[in-house]
């Protein structure tokens, strides 16, 4: 099975300020990387899917890029809001699999 | 309003019991998967399916059984043999198993088995 890591397990950040967490996972036989926000309550929700290596993806205030060569991608926020509080997945398949292992996930915390 | 449906959001067994949960989408797409989570873990696939009548076992699929009659449908069934059936089961699908396919997720069911 495919290790994916995300750091840190949890964060707190003030409304306001930007952050940025990482999700790392093997770089041989690298075939795509999602990135999925879930709030509570919720269900998970797709942020990005980045394939090439060097990938920048935004979508509004959140973005991430891709490092394939060596394995890791990182998400960032700018200037925090309260409704960004969730946990972020990332997830890989297997390089010819089409499952997707996925992190256990970094929970924000957007403190007011 | 187009989205995954699952049902229902809490649900309790006694131990010895089968049970199936239930995950419908109106989006068509082909591809159809169960996870499990457990604190501590991230989701964990359990089956999933590229296409009606067809479908293939993930990571944890003992104690499982599944069924695709319907493209839109894609119940799960947790047998007696899973050893430690409660947990929160998300369904999900995407256009198709590719890997570059995003999936989208249901509200997921609570079960508790006692």
């Amino acid at each position: 099975i495919l290790n994916v890591e995300q750091s840190p397990q949890s964060l707190h950040v003030q409304e306001g300020d930007s952050t940025n967490f990482t999700c790392s996972f093997p770089s041989s036989n690298f075939y795509a990387l999602h990135w999925y926000r879930w709030e509570t309550a919720k269900s998970p929700e797709a942020l990005f899917v980045m394939t090439l290596n060097g990938d920048e993806k935004k979508k509004g205030r959140i973005s991430a890029t891709l490092n394939t060569k060596e394995g890791y991608s990182y998400l960032y926020i700018k200037g925090s809001q309260p409704e960004d509080s969730a946990t972020y997945l990332c997830a890989s398949p297997n390089f010819g699999n089409e499952k997707l292992t996925f992190g256990t996930g970094t929970r924000l915390t957007i403190i007011p | 309003d187009g989205g995954i449906t699952q049902s229902p959001k809490y649900l309790f067994r006694k131990e010895g019991q089968n049970v199936t949960l239930s995950c419908e989408q109106n989006l068509n797409h082909d591809a159809m998967y169960w996870y499990r989570q457990d604190p501590g873990q991230g989701l964990r696939l359990i089956y999933y399916s590229q296409i009606v009548n067809d479908f293939q076992k993930g990571d944890i699929a003992e104690g499982y059984s599944v069924s695709r009659e319907k493209k839109e449908s894609f119940p799960l069934t947790v047998t007696s043999a899973q050893k430690n059936p409660t947990a929160f089961y998300l369904c999900a699908s995407s256009m198709g198993v590719a890997p570059n396919y995003e999936q989208y997720f249901g509200p997921g069911t609570r079960l508790t088995v006692t």
